[in-house]
């Protein structure tokens, strides 16, 4: 157990809608990174949180967006969702810097 | 785009023996690198960090980094069925991703 928690578990939503997907880093962890893994490949840098501040963003589009609390806790916001959302969410806690990142169990997202 | 490069699989190695897990990266400046362990339906468990060329050995566990050729490994001595899993390799890309392998998928056979 990493102490990083993620919910919901899982989602089903429909092409169009919108989704907010929660994570809670690891005490002591003010950095929150937020990764897209699909079926079969490597999870893939989304964007990271660091003071409640975006701090360096993947190859995603603006649909995609974040915010930090400041507890450090974290949500994912995705906009008219698609087909190709369709993903497991994990969300990393860690140290700034280039530091050993720890991931949450993920939510799991399908989009119909 | 910094790359990762690993080969998908599946390796299918007998129980007892060592399996070697091979990762190349295109950013000869990256300093530090990582290897997660994802067993089907979870999320990545970290393994093992190294930032220094040569080996780093915990427990069964050893990683492997050599800077000039770009390439870092895993070996796992004594491997065991609950060692199948996919694992991962990921590189540090500045300050703030992670840049990940697209993940081998190991099988260690009884």
């Amino acid at each position: 157990e990493t102490g990083v928690t993620q919910s919901p578990t899982h989602l089903i939503k429909t092409r169009g809608q919108q989704v907010t997907l929660r994570c809670s880093s690891q005490s002591g962890h003010n950095t929150v990174s937020w990764y897209q893994q699909a079926l079969g490949q490597g999870p893939q840098f989304i964007f990271q949180y660091y003071r409640e501040e975006e701090n360096g963003r993947g190859n995603f589009p603006p649909r995609f967006s974040g915010l930090q609390f400041p507890n450090y806790s974290s949500e994912l916001n995705v906009n008219a969702l698609e087909l190709d959302d369709s993903a497991l969410y994990l969300c990393a806690s860690s140290l700034p810097g280039p530091d050993t990142q720890y991931f949450g169990p993920g939510t799991r997202l399908t989009v119909l | 785009q910094k790359e990762v490069e690993q080969n998908s699989g599946p390796l299918s190695v007998p129980e007892g023996a060592i399996a070697s897990l091979n990762c190349t990266y295109s950013d000869r400046g990256s300093q530090s690198f990582f290897w997660y362990r994802q067993y089907s339906g979870k999320s990545p468990e970290l393994i093992m960090f190294i930032y220094s060329n040569g080996d780093k050995e915990d427990g069964r566990f050893t990683a492997q980094l050599n800077k000039a050729s770009q390439y870092v490994s895993l070996l796992i001595r004594d491997s065991q069925p609950s060692d199948s899993a996919t694992y991962l390799c990921a590189v540090n890309e500045g300050a703030q991703k992670l840049v990940f392998g697209q993940g081998t998928r190991l099988t260690i056979n009884p």
